[in-house]
């Protein structure tokens, strides 16, 4: 079985600051990973996405993530916000052998202060 | 066009009522979803259709009963729905059940 825990509910951030969304997973069988960012009153859109070879991914809007298998994590980091990146952000696995079972974190709510 | 469009955008419906769901995409993705998010949580998988198909039933309920009429549309027709079933229903398509996501901006369901 595969899990993925958000740690963090909420992360009040300052516009311009850094932030990093942290994000765990448990899985007995290899997964591929994924961040995906919901804004209000929108569907999911695919933040990127590590699959496999270099560890650290980069994204849309200036994001990126590493991947790091001994503490299964995939943490998501971002240098300067902005006030648009307001939204709930998913973490997300699937493992290889099951093509259509995302399983989705309980979300991180990124909130920007002016 | 790279949009999977829902609508309506917004239903209110009573418990006896029978109501549709629609969804439609023109990427010529072959694999097409439904999920249910509640406020404050993720999405869950409802549905899963691969080339018309129906693939995955994730155990829910038959008064929510899926249709994928053609490979561009995914119905979901609701009747005798409860409460607990408000929530934001999501469709969402991909080029193959292990490709990546596209996701519509749902429809927000509230059931009297």
């Amino acid at each position: 079985a595969q899990s993925v825990t958000q740690l963090d509910s909420q992360v009040p951030v300052f516009e311009e600051a850094p932030v990093e969304l942290r994000c765990n997973y448990s899985s007995s069988v290899s997964v591929y990973l994924f961040w995906y960012v919901q804004y209000p009153n929108q569907g999911l859109q695919l933040l990127l996405k590590y699959l496999s070879g270099s560890t650290l991914v980069k994204g849309i809007n200036g994001f990126e993530a590493e991947f790091n298998k001994s503490q299964t994590s995939f943490h998501l980091r971002k240098p300067s916000v902005h006030i648009s990146d307001t939204a709930e952000y998913f973490c997300a696995v699937r493992p290889y052998s099951s093509a259509s079972k995302i399983i989705f974190g309980s979300g991180t709510r990124l909130s920007i202060r002016p | 066009d790279t949009e999977v469009t829902q609508t309506p955008k917004h239903l209110v419906m009573g418990m006896t009522n029978k109501k549709s769901l629609k969804c439609e995409q023109h990427m010529g993705h072959r694999a097409m979803y439904w999920y249910k998010q509640k406020a404050k949580k993720p999405p869950e998988l409802m549905f899963v259709y691969s080339y018309e198909k129906l693939s995955i039933n994730e155990s829910v309920p038959s008064r929510f009963s899926p249709e994928c009429p053609n490979s561009s549309l995914l119905n979901l027709h609701l009747h005798a729905l409860q409460p607990e079933d408000s929530a934001l229903y999501l469709c969402a398509s991909s080029q193959a059940t292990n490709e990546k996501l596209f996701f519509g901006s749902g429809t927000q369901l509230s059931v009297l």
